[in-house]
């Protein structure tokens, strides 16, 4: 079946480091894919998304691309706040035939940015 | 424009009782699905309403079944309670219609903790 595999945390950085998180997937088709981000105590935001390959999704300065020769879709941001702490959870889109997604995540990475 | 709510925020059970969680599904959304997230993992699907009528269904007992109300609002019944129920559970909607790439929208969920 399809599943997504992310690198495991969790991730320290300083305050202005460059971000990378690793992702990768196993799907039969051509999934959409996506990063969500859940703060403390919420529940998952939406951060970006791409639905073929080649496409980049862009969001608050994070950036991922759909790469389907690697079965790819990494995380970056080239300099990371205090506020960007949290958990990062990319995901892919199971589709079912009634059109509302249905999504598989991968385990989820801890990001603790320090001042 | 209220977003997904869920109730209640906290809830505590003991092994063998039954739960019921609650969900307001986003102003103009239709489609409702559910997810469960133990501590430090990925959510994983439950299962998804539509129309009042479960559309599909992930790798969960038959002890997790559900509903959706003419209004869209959902509930997600748990029965026989087992520790390793305890979970956050998630609640997210969308809007079928001809748009299949409708992003889910998630709720702050429900803590359950089955003792």
């Amino acid at each position: 079946g399809n599943s997504v595999t992310q690198m495991e945390g969790p991730v320290t950085l300083s305050e202005e480091a460059f971000l990378t998180i690793n992702c990768t997937y196993t799907a039969t088709g051509y999934p959409s894919l996506f990063w969500y981000v859940q703060y403390p105590g919420e529940g998952l935001q939406l951060l970006l998304k791409a639905t073929k390959a080649d496409d980049k999704g862009s969001n608050k300065g994070f950036e991922a691309t759909y790469r389907k020769e690697t079965t790819s879709f990494h995380l970056e941001k080239g300099s990371v706040q205090v506020s960007d702490s949290a958990v990062y959870f990319c995901a892919l889109s199971d589709q079912g035939s009634w059109g509302a997604q249905k999504l598989v995540f991968g385990q989820g990475t801890r990001l603790t940015i320090n001042p | 424009d209220a977003g997904v709510t869920q109730s209640p925020t906290h809830l505590i059970k003991t092994r063998g009782q039954q739960v019921t969680l609650r969900c307001s599904p986003k102003s103009g959304h239709d489609t409702v699905s559910w997810y469960q997230q133990a501590l430090g993992q990925g959510p994983q699907f439950i299962f998804q309403y539509y129309e009042e009528e479960e559309r599909q269904r992930g790798n969960f007992p038959d002890r997790f079944s559900g509903h959706q109300f003419p209004n869209y609002s959902s509930e997600l019944n748990v029965n026989a309670l087992l520790l390793g129920d305890s979970a956050l559970y998630l609640c997210a909607s969308s809007s079928r219609g001809l748009r299949t790439n409708s992003p889910l929208h998630f709720g702050n969920g429900t803590r359950l903790t089955v003792t």
